[in-house]
Protein backbone atom coordinates (compact mmCIF):
# COMPACT_ATOMS: atom_id res chain seq x y z
CA UNK A 1 0.00 0.00 0.00
CA UNK A 2 1.22 3.15 -1.11
CA UNK A 3 -0.69 4.96 2.41
CA UNK A 4 0.94 6.97 4.81
CA UNK A 5 1.52 6.77 8.09
CA UNK A 6 1.19 9.60 10.64
CA UNK A 7 1.69 9.54 14.38
CA UNK A 8 0.75 10.34 16.87
CA UNK A 9 -2.74 9.33 15.93
CA UNK A 10 -3.51 11.19 18.84
CA UNK A 11 -2.59 14.07 20.51
CA UNK A 12 -4.14 16.02 23.17
CA UNK A 13 -2.69 19.54 24.20
CA UNK A 14 -3.67 22.53 26.60
CA UNK A 15 -4.57 25.79 24.50
CA UNK A 16 -1.87 28.27 23.87
CA UNK A 17 0.68 25.61 23.16
CA UNK A 18 2.01 24.08 20.45
CA UNK A 19 0.96 21.12 18.28
CA UNK A 20 3.42 18.65 16.05
CA UNK A 21 2.31 16.19 13.90
CA UNK A 22 4.23 13.60 11.64
CA UNK A 23 3.67 12.10 8.38
CA UNK A 24 5.73 9.27 6.70
CA UNK A 25 5.18 8.12 2.72
CA UNK A 26 6.76 5.73 0.63
CA UNK A 27 6.92 6.43 -2.73
CA UNK A 28 8.24 9.66 -4.27
CA UNK A 29 6.15 12.42 -5.02
CA UNK A 30 5.18 15.73 -6.82
CA UNK A 31 3.66 17.58 -3.40
CA UNK A 32 2.47 16.78 -0.28
CA UNK A 33 -0.82 18.25 1.06
CA UNK A 34 -2.59 18.74 5.08
CA UNK A 35 -6.13 18.61 5.49
CA UNK A 36 -8.40 19.01 8.30
CA UNK A 37 -11.28 17.18 9.07
CA UNK A 38 -13.68 18.51 11.85
CA UNK A 39 -15.66 15.88 13.45
CA UNK A 40 -18.76 14.66 11.06
CA UNK A 41 -17.53 17.36 8.18
CA UNK A 42 -15.74 16.83 5.27
CA UNK A 43 -12.16 18.00 4.64
CA UNK A 44 -10.48 21.21 4.27
CA UNK A 45 -7.20 21.72 2.45
CA UNK A 46 -4.51 23.58 5.14
CA UNK A 47 -1.74 23.94 2.99
CA UNK A 48 0.75 22.35 0.11
CA UNK A 49 4.20 21.84 -0.15
CA UNK A 50 6.11 20.84 -3.27
CA UNK A 51 8.51 18.23 -3.07
CA UNK A 52 11.41 20.76 -4.30
CA UNK A 53 10.54 22.80 -0.83
CA UNK A 54 11.91 22.19 2.43
CA UNK A 55 9.27 24.82 4.47
CA UNK A 56 6.03 26.26 4.39
CA UNK A 57 4.38 28.63 6.29
CA UNK A 58 0.55 29.99 6.34
CA UNK A 59 -0.80 32.14 9.55
CA UNK A 60 -0.25 29.74 12.51
CA UNK A 61 0.58 26.55 9.96
CA UNK A 62 4.44 25.64 9.27
CA UNK A 63 5.04 22.19 6.98
CA UNK A 64 8.53 20.71 6.64
CA UNK A 65 8.71 18.40 3.77
CA UNK A 66 12.59 15.80 3.86
CA UNK A 67 12.15 14.46 0.74
CA UNK A 68 15.28 12.33 1.73
CA UNK A 69 13.75 10.67 4.63
CA UNK A 70 10.16 10.38 3.11
CA UNK A 71 8.46 12.48 5.73
CA UNK A 72 6.68 15.91 6.75
CA UNK A 73 5.55 17.82 9.77
CA UNK A 74 2.69 20.12 10.20
CA UNK A 75 3.27 22.41 13.17
CA UNK A 76 0.13 24.38 14.93
CA UNK A 77 1.77 27.30 16.87
CA UNK A 78 -0.54 29.00 19.82
CA UNK A 79 -3.55 26.35 19.63
CA UNK A 80 -6.75 27.55 19.79
CA UNK A 81 -10.11 25.76 21.12
CA UNK A 82 -10.99 26.11 17.13
CA UNK A 83 -8.12 23.80 16.51
CA UNK A 84 -9.49 20.84 17.14
CA UNK A 85 -10.01 18.18 14.69
CA UNK A 86 -8.47 15.52 12.81
CA UNK A 87 -5.81 16.40 10.60
CA UNK A 88 -4.57 14.34 7.33
CA UNK A 89 -1.75 14.05 5.15
CA UNK A 90 -1.96 13.17 1.41
CA UNK A 91 0.62 12.75 -1.00
CA UNK A 92 0.10 13.58 -4.47
CA UNK A 93 2.28 11.52 -6.95
CA UNK A 94 0.69 12.04 -9.99
CA UNK A 95 -2.64 10.01 -11.86
CA UNK A 96 -4.56 12.92 -10.39
CA UNK A 97 -5.10 11.14 -6.92
CA UNK A 98 -4.23 11.52 -3.49
CA UNK A 99 -3.66 9.44 -0.69
CA UNK A 100 -4.10 10.32 2.78
CA UNK A 101 -2.56 9.06 5.52
CA UNK A 102 -4.57 8.02 8.63
CA UNK A 103 -4.69 11.14 10.15
CA UNK A 104 -3.76 12.60 13.86
CA UNK A 105 -6.91 13.62 16.07
CA UNK A 106 -6.06 16.46 17.97
CA UNK A 107 -7.68 17.78 20.81
CA UNK A 108 -7.07 21.03 22.68
CA UNK A 109 -8.28 21.26 26.33
CA UNK A 110 -9.35 25.27 27.33
CA UNK B 1 -19.64 31.10 -3.08
CA UNK B 2 -18.16 28.55 -5.46
CA UNK B 3 -18.47 25.10 -3.65
CA UNK B 4 -19.58 21.03 -3.27
CA UNK B 5 -22.54 20.07 -2.22
CA UNK B 6 -23.73 16.53 -1.30
CA UNK B 7 -27.44 15.28 -0.99
CA UNK B 8 -28.40 13.93 1.26
CA UNK B 9 -26.53 15.07 4.56
CA UNK B 10 -27.72 11.65 6.18
CA UNK B 11 -29.05 8.48 4.44
CA UNK B 12 -30.63 5.68 6.09
CA UNK B 13 -30.98 2.42 3.69
CA UNK B 14 -32.42 -1.31 4.43
CA UNK B 15 -30.08 -3.58 3.74
CA UNK B 16 -30.36 -4.82 0.20
CA UNK B 17 -31.79 -1.28 -1.11
CA UNK B 18 -30.35 0.38 -3.82
CA UNK B 19 -29.26 3.97 -2.89
CA UNK B 20 -28.05 7.01 -4.67
CA UNK B 21 -26.08 9.80 -3.26
CA UNK B 22 -25.61 12.87 -5.34
CA UNK B 23 -22.70 15.50 -5.42
CA UNK B 24 -22.31 18.66 -7.50
CA UNK B 25 -20.23 21.70 -7.97
CA UNK B 26 -19.97 25.14 -8.97
CA UNK B 27 -16.04 25.37 -9.21
CA UNK B 28 -16.34 23.90 -12.84
CA UNK B 29 -13.86 21.69 -11.67
CA UNK B 30 -12.69 18.95 -14.43
CA UNK B 31 -12.08 15.76 -11.86
CA UNK B 32 -14.97 14.73 -8.82
CA UNK B 33 -13.68 11.89 -6.62
CA UNK B 34 -15.96 9.65 -4.24
CA UNK B 35 -14.37 8.77 -0.88
CA UNK B 36 -15.70 6.41 1.36
CA UNK B 37 -14.82 7.04 4.95
CA UNK B 38 -15.26 5.14 7.87
CA UNK B 39 -14.97 5.52 11.67
CA UNK B 40 -11.19 6.99 12.73
CA UNK B 41 -10.10 5.79 9.12
CA UNK B 42 -8.75 8.04 6.39
CA UNK B 43 -10.89 8.20 3.55
CA UNK B 44 -10.58 5.25 0.61
CA UNK B 45 -11.20 6.62 -2.93
CA UNK B 46 -13.48 4.12 -4.82
CA UNK B 47 -13.16 5.83 -8.17
CA UNK B 48 -12.70 9.76 -10.24
CA UNK B 49 -13.87 11.11 -13.33
CA UNK B 50 -11.38 13.27 -15.00
CA UNK B 51 -14.26 14.92 -17.43
CA UNK B 52 -16.13 11.91 -18.31
CA UNK B 53 -13.26 9.58 -18.02
CA UNK B 54 -14.21 7.21 -15.34
CA UNK B 55 -11.81 5.68 -13.19
CA UNK B 56 -12.30 2.74 -11.14
CA UNK B 57 -9.78 2.28 -7.91
CA UNK B 58 -9.03 -1.66 -8.18
CA UNK B 59 -10.16 -2.59 -5.00
CA UNK B 60 -13.58 -1.29 -5.27
CA UNK B 61 -16.66 -3.63 -4.37
CA UNK B 62 -18.46 -3.77 -7.83
CA UNK B 63 -21.36 -3.22 -5.96
CA UNK B 64 -20.26 0.83 -6.05
CA UNK B 65 -21.01 2.52 -9.28
CA UNK B 66 -20.91 6.15 -10.20
CA UNK B 67 -22.31 8.57 -12.73
CA UNK B 68 -21.17 11.75 -14.28
CA UNK B 69 -23.94 13.10 -16.37
CA UNK B 70 -22.61 16.97 -16.77
CA UNK B 71 -19.83 19.00 -15.43
CA UNK B 72 -21.38 19.85 -12.46
CA UNK B 73 -22.98 16.47 -11.34
CA UNK B 74 -21.92 13.08 -9.73
CA UNK B 75 -23.81 10.47 -8.19
CA UNK B 76 -22.41 7.33 -6.44
CA UNK B 77 -25.09 4.35 -6.63
CA UNK B 78 -24.56 1.42 -4.41
CA UNK B 79 -26.17 -1.41 -5.97
CA UNK B 80 -27.23 -3.48 -2.79
CA UNK B 81 -26.13 -2.09 0.82
CA UNK B 82 -24.95 -4.03 3.10
CA UNK B 83 -23.93 -3.59 6.66
CA UNK B 84 -20.18 -3.03 5.82
CA UNK B 85 -21.06 0.00 3.55
CA UNK B 86 -22.42 2.06 6.49
CA UNK B 87 -20.25 5.31 6.15
CA UNK B 88 -19.10 8.52 5.45
CA UNK B 89 -19.29 9.04 1.80
CA UNK B 90 -17.14 12.44 0.87
CA UNK B 91 -17.29 13.54 -2.88
CA UNK B 92 -14.08 16.35 -3.87
CA UNK B 93 -12.99 18.16 -6.88
CA UNK B 94 -10.03 19.03 -8.31
CA UNK B 95 -9.05 21.55 -11.48
CA UNK B 96 -7.28 18.71 -12.70
CA UNK B 97 -4.43 19.99 -15.99
CA UNK B 98 -1.48 20.73 -14.92
CA UNK B 99 -2.41 22.59 -11.93
CA UNK B 100 -1.30 20.91 -8.30
CA UNK B 101 -4.03 18.29 -7.35
CA UNK B 102 -5.66 20.18 -4.37
CA UNK B 103 -8.87 18.69 -3.77
CA UNK B 104 -12.02 20.52 -2.70
CA UNK B 105 -14.50 18.20 -0.22
CA UNK B 106 -18.27 18.87 0.60
CA UNK B 107 -19.28 18.05 3.62
CA UNK B 108 -20.18 14.25 3.31
CA UNK B 109 -23.37 11.89 2.97
CA UNK B 110 -23.58 9.79 6.58
CA UNK B 111 -24.82 6.41 5.32
CA UNK B 112 -26.84 4.38 7.62
CA UNK B 113 -27.26 0.81 6.70
CA UNK B 114 -30.35 -1.03 8.34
Amino acid sequence: SQQGEEDPQALSIQEGENATMNCSYKTSINNLQWYRQNSGRGLVHLILIRSNEREKHSGRLRVTLDTSKKSSSLLITASRAADTASYFCATDWGAQKLVFGQGTRLTINP
Amino acid sequence: DAMVIQNPRYQVTQFGKPVTLSCSQTLNHNVMYWYQQKSSQAPKLLFHYYDKDFNNEADTPDNFQSRRPNTSFCFLDIRSPGLGDAAMYLCATSPGGTSANTQYFGPGTRLTVL
